[in-house]
């Protein structure tokens, strides 16, 4: 089955720890995004990458950092910097200059931290 | 500055009772608008994108349109699993945004048998 993969659904830690969020995807998309979702406002972008090895800052990318050394995957670092990271996290694709040009999602990971 | 509003907030519906949702949207040069459906606890699925006004699509129950400034999602007929989150979202050609997709805050749609 083609698609994204979050792992994990949930992930409990304490504040001052750092976390890595994983997203892998088998889509042989070019490019992937990390948003945050909080309950009552839309998806707010964290960190994109359009190619390997590249990457650039959405809006709200304090606190969080990524690495791009493979296609496939794109995993996100949620450092003890944030300060404010319980929150729903999701992972996108998409085929950079394809017709559609859709972004599709993985299933979210709910990060809580105490 | 880029804006994407979603009105309502909330709707509750009976079974079979038809309604629309909007999106309106301000952006420099539209490059698409996009409809996702989202269930609790689940990422967004993907339902639709138009491109320029006039333009409609049709997916069973829902069908979407596009003028110059907003975008309807019409829901015909609705059924208990219709029930979910609508997310709007456009692709600005130009300006800050980056051509990356500026997300409503979504209409929490509740179909009761």
């Amino acid at each position: 089955d083609g698609g994204i993969t979050q792992s994990p659904k949930y992930l409990f830690r304490k504040e001052g720890q750092n976390v890595t969020l994983s997203c892998e995807q088998n889509l042989n998309h070019d490019a992937m995004y990390w948003y945050r979702q909080d309950p009552g406002q839309g998806l707010r972008l964290i960190y994109y990458s359009q190619i390997v090895n590249d990457f650039q800052k959405g809006d709200i990318a304090e606190g969080y950092s990524v690495s791009r050394e493979k296609k496939e995957s794109f995993p996100l670092t949620v450092t003890s910097a944030q300060k404010n990271p319980t929150a729903f996290y999701l992972c996108a694709s998409r085929q950079e200059g394809h017709n559609l040009n859709v972004e599709y999602f993985g299933s979210g990971t709910r990060l809580t931290v105490t | 500055e880029d804006q994407v509003t979603q009105s309502p907030e909330a709707l509750r519906l009976q079974e079979g009772e038809s309604s629309s949702l909007n999106c309106s949207y301000t952006v420099s040069g539209l490059r698409g608008l996009f409809w996702y459906r989202q269930d609790p606890g689940k990422g967004p699925e993907f339902l639709f994108t138009l491109y320029s006004a006039g333009e409609e699509k049709e997916k069973e129950r829902l069908k979407a349109t596009l003028t110059k400034k907003e975008s309807f999602l019409h829901i015909t007929a609705p059924k208990p699993e219709d029930s979910a989150t609508y997310l709007c979202a456009v692709r600005d050609d130009y300006g800050g945004s980056q051509g990356n997709l500026i997300f409503g805050k979504g209409t929490k749609l509740s179909v009761k048998p």
